[in-house]
């Protein structure tokens, strides 16, 4: 079955420094990738996806994310935190063309600290 | 993005009782979709909400326990049925746009005593 890794349960960090969150994924065919966020008290938020092209993503407020297939990996990063990016990430995956709904990893917890 | 209601935000039910999580779309959408997410954990797949037809679920979750009615393309309902205190969950709605992409509901958490 598809599963979803993220490398680090909670990721501590100082304002301005940078951000790598790690996910890899099992599944070996053409998948589609996802980030979500989920601030404290709401609810969850697409903030990238990549289905083709180029593996570098641009997401909203100043997140990318890159896919290196030989890896199966699908990072998300932030050259600068700030305090309001305190929440949840979790990376999820699918593969509609085989049949598999999304499954969603374990999820990052992500505190920065002011 | 659509617009994702459920009613009710928030429950505190009683051990064995049921309640119905309502999932209210603002355009209709072929797919909907119901998740868990349990204290602490990730998101869970329940099942999938087919409009005129039963609900397609997932390897562990089953139609006696969870319920799913889809009478149109911008409403759902998830029963949760005899519950127990392991059900104390978020539960999500979920829809698909964009061709595969998903968009949450701000989802329902249970309290099951």
């Amino acid at each position: 079955a598809q599963s979803v890794s993220q490398h680090n349960h909670h990721v501590i960090l100082s304002e301005a420094a940078s951000l790598e969150l790690g996910c890899n994924y099992s599944y070996g065919g053409t998948v589609n990738l996802f980030w979500y966020v989920q601030y404290p008290g709401q609810h969850l938020q697409l903030l990238l996806k990549y289905f083709s092209g180029d593996p570098l993503v641009k997401g909203i407020k100043g997140f990318e994310a890159e896919f290196i297939k030989s890896k199966f990996s699908f990072n998300l990063r932030k050259p600068s935190v700030q305090w309001s990016d305190t929440a949840e990430y979790f990376c999820a995956v699918n593969a509609p063309n085989y049949g598999q709904n999304f499954v969603f990893g374990p999820g990052t917890r992500l505190s920065v600290l002011p | 993005s659509a617009v994702i209601s459920q009613k009710p935000s928030r429950d505190i039910c009683q051990r064995g009782t049921s309640l119905t999580i309502q999932c209210q779309v603002d355009s209709q959408v072929t797919m909907m979709f119901w998740y868990r997410q349990q204290p602490g954990q990730s998101l869970t797949l329940i099942a999938t909400a087919n409009q005129g037809s039963e609900a397609t679920y997932e390897s562990g979750f089953v139609i006696d326990k969870f319920p799913i009615s889809r009478p149109n393309l911008t409403f759902s309902t998830l029963t949760v049925s005899n519950m127990s205190p392991e059900d104390s969950s978020i539960y999500l709605c979920s829809v698909e746009e964009d061709t595969d992409t998903q968009y949450f509901g701000p989802g329902t958490r249970l309290t099951v005593l």
